[in-house]
């Protein structure tokens, strides 16, 4: 079965970082593409950053280029997304997604 | 980017109706349309991939169909956990985009 687990949210300042995990199992994650998702509270779903399965590619969505960096260790079957320069309009619910698999989300508020 | 365009936003229906939602891509998206469900507490279902293919444990009474820019899901009998937020998402190019979501209430 595919799952996919994310990690490290929380509440953070303005400005500050904060680096998001999301462990892989149940399949083999060396193979797949990967890509973020966020919903910010009572809002819709917004594509974030992808990568392909040997991170050769790399996209992101304007609104996070120059601040996230999506990055993913296949030896670990985990994908990360490091987030700089937070803002309060990145507070959103953050999940990580294999094609139409995700994960169960994890929050980011950023908030002084 | 393509932008989809989901009606309507929210639906009030009652147990047991057929009701359909409908998605619209700004340009031709080849059939690449993937339906999924969000529960109050976050967690997405993956309902249909590809326009109309079945995931896995999905019950029948959901179906989806379309081609070209407009597609549609719907729901033959609405039982009790079926009101929910469902978003339909391209996947024809980079980025995914999705659409805005519709809200399915009881009536």
């Amino acid at each position: 079965e595919v799952q996919l687990v994310e990690s490290g949210g929380g509440l953070v300042q303005p400005g500050r970082s904060l680096k998001l995990s999301c462990l892989a199992s149940g399949f083999t994650f060396s193979n797949y593409g990967m890509n973020w998702i966020r919903q910010a509270p009572g809002k819709g779903l917004e594509w974030v950053a992808s990568i392909s399965s040997s991170s050769s590619y790399i996209y992101y969505a304007d609104t996070v280029k120059g601040r996230f960096t999506i990055s993913r260790d296949n030896a670990k079957n985990t994908l990360y997304l490091q987030m700089t320069s937070l803002r309060s309009e990145d507070t959103a619910l953050y999940y990580c997604a294999r094609s139409t698999y995700w994960g169960q989300g994890v929050m980011v508020t950023v908030s002084s | 980017d393509i932008q989809m365009t989901q009606t309507p936003s929210s639906m009030p229906a009652s147990l047991g109706e057929r009701v359909t939602i409908s998605c619209r891509a700004s340009q031709g998206i080849s059939n690449y349309l993937n339906w999924y469900q969000q529960k109050p507490d976050g967690t997405i279902k993956p309902l249909i991939y590809y326009t109309s293919n079945l995931q896995s444990g999905v019950p029948s009474r959901f179906s989806g169909s379309g081609s070209g820019t407009d597609y549609s899901l719907t729901i033959s009998s609405l039982e009790p956990e079926d009101f929910a937020m469902y978003y339909c998402q391209q996947y024809d190019s980079s980025p995914w985009t999705f659409g805005g979501g519709t809200k399915l209430e009881l009536k």
